[in-house]
């Protein structure tokens, strides 16, 4: 079955340092793979995918993440955080290999930056 | 612009009653989604749609009920059944899945419900 997980339930950062939140996967077949921002109250945002191609994914707001085959895993980055940036961030796969385009999401990672 | 639109943003439901939070869509997707969010426990889907006339149960389907009657629409209907209602419950939509297709999803704001 698929499986996303986040082990990190939150990071903290200072704003200017880079960042990384953490995101693995377990897959049958090729990985397509997402990350959202969800700030308090609102829906989750779009930042970038994996679907094929090169290994860095670049995103919305400056964000890119990282593909490794080998280690299964998908991690965020941002070289220079922001004290907007801070919010909760959700790593996805696509529930393959059905056409329904069902997303298994992780739990959640609540990214804080401090000035 | 086009979106999702999630109503009403808060809703208070009674023991015993039913209550259906409306979600609706002007970006012309044919797949549309139900999550439930709890703290700590990230998203868990409900009902999904592919396409007007037809649906799917996702993962936690029990005590929910769906129809998608029309393509821009898909109301969930929280039943009494559900025991434990109170979440924060988000609508999403897509372009229909398939190979070589893998739009993301776009969701609304969400409706949070709780127990009177």
């Amino acid at each position: 079955a698929q499986s996303v997980a986040q082990p990190e339930d939150q990071v903290n950062v200072a704003e200017g340092n880079p960042l990384t939140v953490k995101c693995t996967y377990s897959v049958s077949g090729n990985p397509y793979l997402f990350w959202y921002v969800q700030y308090p109250n609102r829906g989750l945002q779009f930042l970038l995918k994996y679907i094929t191609g090169d290994n860095l994914v670049k995103g919305s707001y400056g964000f890119e993440a990282e593909f490794n085959k080998s280690q299964t895993s998908f991690h965020l980055k941002k070289p220079s955080a922001l004290v907007s940036d801070s919010a909760l961030y959700f790593c996805a796969v696509r529930d393959s290999p059905s056409n329904t385009g069902k997303l298994i999401f992780g739990q959640g990672t609540t990214l804080q930056v401090k000035p | 612009d086009g979106g999702i639109t999630q109503s009403p943003k808060y809703l208070f439901r009674k023991e015993g009653q039913n209550v259906t939070l409306s979600c609706e869509q002007n970006l012309n997707h044919d797949a549309m989604y139900w999550y439930r969010q709890d703290p700590g426990q990230g998203l868990r889907l409900i009902y999904y749609s592919q396409i007007v006339n037809d649906f799917q149960k996702g993962d936690i389907a029990e005590g929910y009920s769906v129809s998608r009657e029309k393509k821009e629409s898909f109301p969930l209907t929280v039943t009494s059944a559900q025991k434990n209602p109170t979440a924060f419950y988000l609508c999403a939509s897509s372009t229909r899945q398939g190979a070589g297709n893998n739009q993301p999803q776009h969701f609304g704001d969400g409706t949070r419900l709780s127990i009177l």
